[in-house]
């Protein structure tokens, strides 16, 4: 039980275009959603806290207009980065509340040309 | 000062041996811990989770806490290649329910 899906797991996208990853909670609802990104070699920094049918609270210096999330259900949150650059390439993880204890997805390797 | 430190190593050791993996934590509001495994270009892989202080195994895993001295431990028993990985500790605040705060990482290789 407790598993996580991530869609795309990789993406290629020129810059300047939008990307949507998805984020779904296979086996359980999830209220709460998290979300964040992970340059190589260093930990996990989350980006921001997505709550089914509320706004998203993001962490500081994550810029809320740039990676717009959405929570539309109990089991579906999304990340669309906006006008993607060349910074923006890492790798985006997404993780689920179940009970206390966080899920994680495969992730979804991001690279913008 | 980071509120959890964790030695990023690389933790090289033979197959067959002990790995043990610690982190420190500075904030006495942190009552939840837990370890995850991450393989290379993949999502975190929740291992042990535990809010007490002592010890609880599961399997060739054994989770330590200390809560006292801000310590955490995990060990790994027997091991083996495939548990060549990255591994994270991660605790909870009470004052902010279901934010990780992670360790840096560990680096494990266990070599044939």
């Amino acid at each position: 039980g407790a598993v996580v899906s991530q869609h795309p797991s990789r993406v290629i996208c020129k810059s300047g275009t939008s990307v949507k990853i998805e984020c779904r909670s296979l086996d359980f609802q999830a209220t709460t959603m998290f979300w964040y990104r992970q340059f190589p070699k260093q930990s996990l920094m989350l980006m921001a806290t997505s709550n089914e049918g509320s706004k998203a609270t993001y962490e500081q210096g994550v810029e809320k207009d740039k990676f717009l999330i959405n929570h539309a259900s109990l089991t579906l949150s999304t990340l669309t980065v906006t006008s993607a650059h060349p910074e923006d390439s890492s790798f985006y993880i997404c993780s689920a509340m179940n009970t206390d204890t966080q899920y994680f997805g495969p992730g979804t390797r991001l690279t913008v040309l | 000062q980071k509120e959890v430190e964790q030695d990023p190593g690389p933790l090289s050791v033979p197959e067959g041996a002990i790995v043990s993996l610690n982190c420190t934590y500075s904030n006495s509001a942190f009552q939840y811990f837990m370890w995850y495994r991450q393989y290379s270009r993949k999502g975190p892989e929740l291992l042990m989770y535990t809010y007490s202080s002592g010890n609880k195994e599961d399997g060739r895993f054994t989770a330590q806490v200390d809560k006292s001295s801000k310590y955490i431990s995990l060990f790994i028993r027997d091991s083996q290649p495939s548990d060549s990985a990255t591994y994270l500790c991660a605790t909870i605040s009470t004052d902010s329910w279901g934010k990780l705060q992670f360790g840096a990482g560990t680096q494990v290789v266990v070599t044939p």
